[in-house]
């Protein structure tokens, strides 16, 4: 079954321990994308990666840190979490996300929701 | 700079009842894509249509139709005879090429419509 997987899926943190929050597609998709999501303000990209090796900052990107070393995995990482990165993190996959061609639909793991206390 | 706005931020319906929820969209690319997402109780994100800007057909798709009007820059969604299954949030989506090249998603900040049964 073609999916985004996040994991965990739920976390209750300390402000200041390093965490990860994992994501994976088997769709072969390029373009991945890390988005939070909080009451009134939508969704909000914190940083993408348009294939291997290539990231770059979203809107949010102040406080997390990502990396693409294989082309399924996108993880995303929280070196010293604060109480305001408590939201809820979606996970987001497509076939590419290059302008110039057919946008490809974005689609999203279950999300990942983090309490950092 | 991207911008999707939905005013509405809740809507509530009696079952059977048709419903819009408005969408609003500001851009400077002439090439660029929307979309709308669902949000139920569950919290998972799941993709409903996608349209691009050379497209201004009306999009139906069972009891769910679509409205794009370039000329006032709204993308609205209608549900016709709600039924309990649709309370969820709704969310307005815009993508167009940023300054790397990327398809990057741009969010409205959510609808949440309640159908009372």
């Amino acid at each position: 079954e073609a999916q985004v997987t996040q994991n965990p899926r739920y976390l209750i943190t300390v402000t200041g321990k390093k965490l990860t929050v994992t994501c994976s597609q088997n769709m072969n998709h390029e373009y991945m994308s890390w988005y939070r999501q909080d009451p009134g303000l939508g969704l909000r990209q914190i940083y993408y990666s348009m294939n291997v090796e290539v990231t770059d900052k979203g809107d949010v990107p102040e406080g997390y840190k990502v990396s693409r070393k294989e082309k399924r995995n996108f993880p995303l990482i929280l070196e010293s979490p604060s109480p305001n990165q408590t939201s809820l993190y979606f996970c987001a996959s497509s076939l590419s996300g290059a302008s110039g061609t057919r946008q490809e639909t974005q689609y999203f793991g279950p999300g990942t929701r983090l309490l950092v206390l | 700079a991207q911008k999707v706005t939905q005013a509405q931020t809740e809507i509530s319906v009696v079952e059977k009842e048709d419903v819009t929820l408005d969408c609003v969209y500001e851009t400077r690319d002439t090439t660029y894509y929307l979309f709308w997402y669902k949000q139920p109780p569950s919290g998972e994100l799941v993709f409903l249509i996608r349209r691009n800007s050379f497209d201004e057909q009306n999009e139906i798709s069972g009891r769910y139709s679509w409205n794009f009007q370039k000329s006032t820059s709204s993308f609205n969604f209608t549900i016709t005879a709600s039924q309990v299954v649709d309370s969820a949030v709704y969310f307005c989506a815009l993508s167009g090429p940023d300054q790397t090249g990327a398809n990057n998603l741009f969010f409205g900040t959510g609808t949440r419509l309640t159908v009372i049964p």
